[in-house]
């Protein structure tokens, strides 16, 4: 079985700079995906970033990025030049590539408030 | 323009009760899951479904039920409702991608489910 541990509960970050999100997991497949998702006080989940484990490259999207180590099992997002609207609960997830319905395992969130 | 949409997005109950919870996804997406988030917002994998097919049961009680009547439409009935019920319960749903790999699950707003 797959699990997600993401070790901060909460952080903060003043507006402007630069913050990481750490996450860990433990999987034995080879081939799999792994997320952020952002939860905002509106409560919609929202996808922050993916990232394919047979890709070496690490993902970004305009100002977030990852540390994606296969070997360590890390997966750690990093939010630059941080804005109030980041300010919310981040949850990593696991998925397993490969066939239909495959379920996402989550972490148990961080919460992340940015201060200005 | 609504990609998925649940009805209704609060719900305040009396122990007992039978209730159910829709999810409509307009992106023509083959797979639909529900997830619950409890209070502590810790999220889990409840069901998922491809193509009106169940893929996952999570271990969930039988008072829960899912129905998909179509592609495009899954929902959640619970019978005999409990205090323990209560928690945000999330649609969600993905693409086929290449090769018939899944890909990204998008999120519905989630219901609110309060029992009292």
């Amino acid at each position: 079985a797959q699990t997600v541990t993401q070790s901060q509960p909460e952080m903060s970050v003043q507006e402007a700079e630069t913050v990481t999100l750490s996450c860990t997991y433990d999987t034995s497949e080879n081939n799999y995906y792994l997320f952020w998702y952002k939860q905002p006080p509106s409560r919609q989940m929202i996808l922050v970033i993916r990232q394919e484990a047979y890709k070496q490259q690490n993902a970004t999207e305009n100002r977030f990025s990852v540390n994606f180590q296969k070997a360590a099992k890390s997966f750690s997002l990093k939010i630059s030049d941080s804005q109030l609207g980041d300010t919310a609960m981040y949850f990593c997830a696991f998925m397993k590539h490969g066939g239909y319905g495959n379920k996402l395992v989550f972490g148990a969130g961080t919460i992340l408030r940015v201060k200005s | 323009d609504t990609a998925v949409s649940q009805t209704p997005k609060y719900l305040v109950t009396q122990m007992g009760n039978d209730k159910s919870i829709k999810c409509e996804q307009n992106l023509g997406h083959d797979t639909m899951y529900w997830y619950k988030q409890d209070s502590k917002k810790f999220l889990k994998i409840m069901f998922s479904y491809n193509n009106k097919e169940l893929i996952i049961n999570e271990t969930v009680p039988n008072r829960f039920s899912p129905k998909s009547p179509d592609k495009a439409h899954l929902n959640l009935h619970i019978n005999s409702l409990e205090l323990g019920d209560s928690a945000v319960y999330f649609c969600a749903s993905s693409p086929r991608g290449l090769a018939g790999r899944q890909e990204t699950q998008y999120f519905g707003p989630g219901t609110r489910l309060l029992v009292l």
